[in-house]
């Protein structure tokens, strides 16, 4: 597609239900990530996928949190018995392949996950 | 961990006025990227700086990577209504085997007409 797509663009869940957040990112693109950004928190890595190398989950907060990426290209996040500390905006992004340094990120616009 | 702090976390200005936003760090990046993200969309890139003591334009816009590489600025000349956003610089630490971005909280401008 022209642009990274996620969805849903808005997500409301009861505490301690599952929640699933899909991202489609641009074509060709080899390199995934999901960040999560809190009200003065700034951007917080998540996960990063980079081609058919093991993920980098160095960044997910608790075991509650996991990804996957089917087929190199849509990834899901999925979020077990959600917690009112979870809410925020999640933030997916891809970027060409990374033979030097870091390219530039495209990011979707988000999915605003409020738990209550 | 590597921090980047940005400064100052809310300016408001008229139109007109011409402002600077800075982002630091004790650490050194392999380069150092700017995004602007306006409500309800993710960052949007600005432009991508690699050489230490780097400068880029992009029309009202002037972009300078320090000497060493630990931080940078970013210049609005007669900001626009159109500058409102957030602005966020993010860090590079491939240079270290670490392929995801470092983030600052980012800078919150607003330009009052």
């Amino acid at each position: 597609g022209a642009g990274v797509s996620q969805s849903p663009s808005n997500k409301v869940t009861e505490k301690g239900k599952d929640v699933e957040l899909r991202c489609d990112p641009i074509s060709g693109h080899t390199a995934l990530y999901w960040y999560r950004q809190s009200l003065g928190q700034g951007l917080e890595f998540l996960i990063y996928f980079q081609g058919n190398s093991a993920p980098d989950k160095s960044g997910l907060p608790s075991d509650r949190f996991s990804a996957e990426r089917t087929g190199g290209s849509v990834s899901t996040l999925t979020i077990q018995r959600t917690q009112q500390e979870d809410s925020a905006v999640y933030l997916c992004a891809s970027s060409p392949v990374l033979a030097e340094g870091v390219y530039g990120y495209t990011f979707g616009s988000g999915t605003r996950l409020t738990v209550v | 961990t590597q921090l980047l702090e940005q400064s100052p976390q809310f300016l408001s200005i008229q139109e007109g006025e011409n402002l600077t936003v800075y982002c630091n760090s004790s650490s050194v990046f392999s380069s150092l990227q700017w995004y602007r993200q306006e409500p309800g969309e993710g960052p949007v890139l600005l432009v991508t700086v690699v050489t230490g003591g780097e400068v880029k334009k992009l029309k009202r816009l002037t972009f300078q990577f320090g000497d060493a590489r630990k931080d940078s600025s970013l210049h609005i000349t007669a900001a626009q209504t159109g500058d409102t956003g957030l602005y966020l610089c993010a860090g590079d630490n491939s240079g270290a085997g670490s392929y995801q971005l470092t983030f600052g909280k980012g800078t919150k401008l607003s330009v009052i007409p």
